[in-house]
């Protein structure tokens, strides 16, 4: 069965520093998605991709992150100078169409110390 | 409280018997969605269930969905010990763009 792969599984990084998440969607969608999930607390919505850009963003996406699709298979998160509380569950998803179930990945566990 | 709540926040039962969860929502809705979370794992999408239907069901899995009651419920039948996970409902309200949102979720726990 087709899978969305996200890469690292997990990443520790220095308060200020860069990081990009990197996932790969399942090839034949055509939505993305970026959420989080902070320890113990609901998923939450970060950014929707369709046509090469930004669809939809929260407002938990600020300045700071950035998505990127750079390749046609490649879906990215930026985010560009990490804070203690970014620390979370990253995950990617993608959906076939509007109004479809997502497929999700396994998620990057980023730990911002 | 926020759109899509579940309820209970936690359920424990023994194998074979069957579990019920349910989530609230405030908001009208597109679609409903139900996902399933082993722990520390990433969310695998059970059923979706639109606006205009009331009832779906995917092997033990059966939902309902009351929008005159903002609510919907999963129920597993038959459970197994590979059954226990968190469950999340998350609703798609908006117009543009799907964008879900999640409940607390329900962590259920089945014992052999």
């Amino acid at each position: 069965e087709p899978e969305v792969t996200q890469t690292p599984s997990h990443q520790v990084t220095q308060m200020g520093q860069e990081v990009i998440l990197r996932c790969v969607p399942i090839s034949n969608h055509l939505y993305f998605y970026w959420y989080r999930q902070i320890l113990g607390q609901k998923v939450e919505f970060l950014v929707s991709f369709y046509n090469n850009e930004i669809s939809e963003k929260s407002e938990i996406f600020d300045d700071q992150f950035s998505v990127e699709r750079p390749d046609g298979s490649n879906f990215t998160l930026k985010i560009r100078s990490t804070k203690l509380e970014d620390s979370a569950m990253y995950f990617c998803a993608s959906s076939e169409a509007r109004a479809h179930g997502y497929t999700f990945g396994s998620g990057t566990r980023l730990t911002v110390v | 409280s926020q759109q899509g709540e579940e309820d209970p926040q936690a359920l424990s039962i023994q194998e074979g018997e069957n579990a019920t969860m349910n989530c609230s929502y405030k908001t009208s809705i597109n679609n409903l969605q139900w996902y399933r979370q082993n722990s520390g794992r990433g969310l695998v999408h059970l059923i979706l269930i639109r606006s205009n239907e009331r009832e779906k069901h995917s092997g033990r899995l059966r939902v309902t969905l009351d929008t005159s009651k903002k609510s919907s419920s999963l129920l597993i039948t038959a459970s197994r010990a590979a059954d226990t996970a968190s469950y999340f409902c998350a609703t798609d309200a908006n117009q543009g763009a799907q964008k879900l949102v999640f409940g607390q979720g329900t962590r259920l726990t089945i014992n052999p």
